[in-house]
């Protein structure tokens, strides 16, 4: 099955900066490569996705990139601010779209010192 | 609250009980998915269904059953053979392809 890996576990960052967490995946016919935002004690929410067609994909201040030769794809904040400290999971779908399941990496909690 | 709804948001088990957390979305989602969350380990599928009255095990799915007799609902009950359920347990749906959206949650503690 799929494997996500997610790096870094924490990023500090002060405001202002870009911050840039990285996933790999195991799975080559992972095609769709979304990523949620969670605050603290909410439920995550879908911040943005790519789809394996594309290599990049822009919203505002948040992008993602994917590179398929490698398996792995990346989420770019730029001009961060204290409202984007949260935990940012990665997560891959499994089977080339057969079903919708899900695999997430583990987070990463991204502090923006003000 | 955004068309899925977890309850209760906190529930207390005691050693050797079974209970049931619920999920109920008014989205028209076909799927819906249970996941479990601890900390550092990120999110881990229990079990996930497609359609009505048909669902499938997760990678986590020892100790818990579902049943989908309903499109809006997906109830997930930790039984006693859970040997470790204290967790933060997510429901989400969606349709057939693209993004989740989640419910807030139920964090279960055994007491």
């Amino acid at each position: 099955g799929e494997n996500v890996e997610q790096h870094p576990s924490t990023l500090s960052v002060q405001e202002g900066d870009s911050a840039v967490i990285k996933c790999t995946y195991s799975d080559s016919a992972s095609n769709y490569f979304p990523w949620y935002k969670q605050e603290l004690g909410k439920r995550p929410q879908l911040i943005i996705d790519i789809r394996s067609n594309v290599g990049e994909k822009k919203d505002q201040r948040i992008a993602v990139t994917l590179n398929k030769t490698a398996k792995h794809f990346s989420l770019h904040i730029t001009e961060t601010q204290p409202e984007d400290s949260a935990v940012y999971f990665c997560a891959a779908r499994e089977d080339g779209g057969a079903t919708n399941k899900l695999i997430f990496g583990t987070g990463t909690l991204l502090a923006v010192q003000p | 609250d955004g068309g899925i709804t977890q309850s209760p948001k906190y529930l207390f088990r005691k050693e050797g009980q079974n209970v049931t957390l619920s999920c109920e979305q008014n989205l028209n989602h076909d799927a819906m998915y249970w996941y479990r969350q601890d900390p550092g380990q990120g999110l881990r599928l229990i079990y996930y269904s497609q359609i009505v009255n048909d669902f499938q095990k997760g990678d986590i799915a020892e100790g818990y059953s579902v049943s989908r007799e309903k499109k809006e609902s997906f109830p997930l009950t930790v039984t006693s053979a859970q040997k470790n359920p204290t967790a933060f347990y997510l429901c989400a749906s969606s349709y057939l392809q693209g993004g989740y959206t989640f419910g807030s949650g139920t964090r279960l503690t055994v007491v």
